[in-house]
């Protein structure tokens, strides 16, 4: 079974600090994807990234960078002089390499989420 | 481009009752899926549609059922309602196929209380 794990409930962090979100995942499918999102108050989650398992190069857009580590399971998730405009729920999520073929089955699992605080 | 959206934004029932939440798709996108969000917790995959048809389902009782539509919009419903239903519904959309598939966009969802 798939399991992806959150262990910050909450981050506060003052304005243009660096902050990593940690994300550890479970999965014994060795084809897998990785996402992270963001849920402002609004509700709707935003996508931010996406990788595959066989990728492990780190990635960088903007003030955002990721982390991946096959060998301990791990997605972490960096933001750099942080903003107030980045205060929201971000999500680590998992899902299995496609079942059936064509239509591409799979489901998202993700963890509870990580709250960020930017204070001014 | 059009992004996935859901109505209603809000809605209160009471214990027993049937709801149906609904979800247009991002223009372009063929497969629906819907989860739920519990106040405090990650997302949990309900049901997939794509074709029209159920592709996968999560660990959700048969009391929870769908619907997708020739346009790829989708219903999500619910019959006789609990109070641990309350929740955040979330549909997202997705491209079966092609450089992006898997990736799922997300609607605001649909804030169901259940008293």
């Amino acid at each position: 079974a798939q399991k992806v794990t959150q262990a910050q409930t909450e981050i506060s962090v003052v304005e243009k600090e660096d902050v990593t979100l940690d994300c550890v995942y479970e999965t014994r499918d060795t084809t897998y994807y990785l996402f992270w999102y963001k849920q402002p108050p609004s509700g709707e989650l935003v996508f931010l990234i996406r990788r595959n398992s066989f990728d492990e190069q780190n990635e960088i857009s903007g003030r955002y960078s990721w982390n991946f580590q096959k060998s301990t399971s791990s997605f972490n998730f960096t933001i750099t002089a942080s903003q107030v405009v980045d205060s929201a729920v971000y999500f680590c999520a998992l899902s299995e390499a496609e079942r059936y073929s064509g239509a591409g089955s799979y489901q998202l699992t993700f963890g509870k989420g990580t709250k960020l605080s930017v204070i001014p | 481009e059009t992004g996935v959206t859901q109505s209603p934004t809000h809605l209160i029932k009471t214990r027993g009752q049937q709801v149906t939440l609904r979800c247009s798709s991002q223009s372009g996108h063929n497969t629906v899926s819907w989860y739920q969000q519990a106040l405090g917790q990650g997302p949990q995959f309900i049901f997939q549609y794509y074709r029209e048809e159920e592709n996968g389902r999560g660990n959700f009782p048969p009391r929870f059922s769908g619907l997708q539509f020739p346009n790829y919009s989708s219903e999500l419903n619910v019959n006789a309602l609990e109070l641990d239903d309350s929740a955040l519904y979330l549909c997202a959309s997705s491209l079966a196929g092609g450089s992006v598939k898997n990736i799922q966009y997300f609607g605001a969802g649909t804030r169901l209380s259940v008293l």
